[in-house]
């Protein structure tokens, strides 16, 4: 069974870069039938995607957040890292790792990681 | 305002059936894109729960099941729990916006 860890800072202050690593335990990432990814929940909100990533590099980006957003993958250490540049206030969130599997076009999301709040402040 | 149209809210009684709504346009759902369903339980990550319009994952028990129908998709629970008690998230695929949308959420309250 596949299982999810995040790290990274709690507290990035505005304007700076948020960045995550999410290390997966229980199987590879480097597997041809999955991607991997971020999923964001701000505080008593709904949730956003935020991008997917495959083992070869190959990246799928909110296009909402396109622009500040930076996914890279680490096969040996079975780890996948997310970027956000020029964080506001906004960008508060509980940021969840998830597995992305591909069906018929798009992706559902079967397991997650039990996620990291991230508050953007001074 | 979320893609996807959920009701705030849902409640029955124990044993009760309850359904939940997701209600899309022709750019996800209705454009044929599938329907997937998440559980989150007070303080955890959410879970999946139903994937592809109307299957359930291994350990979900089968008083869980979904459907797909025109612009919407529907989550149904029968033999209402307590232990069901939790929000219950629908996630699609857009082609307007380019990207996976996700439902407001419903929080399920057990009488």
């Amino acid at each position: 069974q596949v299982q999810l860890q995040e790290s990274g800072p709690g507290l990035v202050k505005p304007s700076e870069t948020l960045s995550l690593t999410c290390t997966a335990s229980g199987g590879s990432i480097s597997t041809s039938s999955y991607h991997w990814g971020w999923i964001r929940q701000s505080p008593g909100k709904g949730l956003e995607w935020i991008g997917s990533i495959y083992y070869s590099g190959t990246t799928y980006y909110n296009p909402s957040l396109k622009s500040r957003v930076t996914m890279s993958v680490d096969t040996s250490k079975n780890q996948f890292s997310l970027k956000l540049s020029s964080v506001t206030a906004a960008d508060t969130a509980m940021y969840y790792c998830v597995r992305h599997v591909w069906h018929s076009g798009w992706f559902y999301f079967d397991y997650w990681g039990q996620g990291t709040l991230v508050t953007a402040s001074s | 305002q979320s893609v996807l149209t959920q009701p705030p809210s849902v409640s029955g009684a124990p044993g009760q059936r309850v359904t939940i709504s997701c209600t899309g346009t022709s750019s996800n759902i209705g454009a044929g894109y599938d329907a997937h369903w998440y559980q989150q339980l007070p303080g955890t990550a959410p879970k999946l729960l139903i994937y592809v319009n109307n299957n359930r994952p291994s350990g979900v028990p089968d008083r869980f099941s979904g459907s797909k129908s025109g612009t919407s998709a529907s989550l149904a629970i029968t033999g209402l729990q307590a232990e069901d008690e939790a929000d219950y998230y629908c996630q699609s695929y857009d082609s307007s916006l380019g990207g996976s949308v996700f439902g407001g959420g419903t929080k399920l309250t057990v009488l």
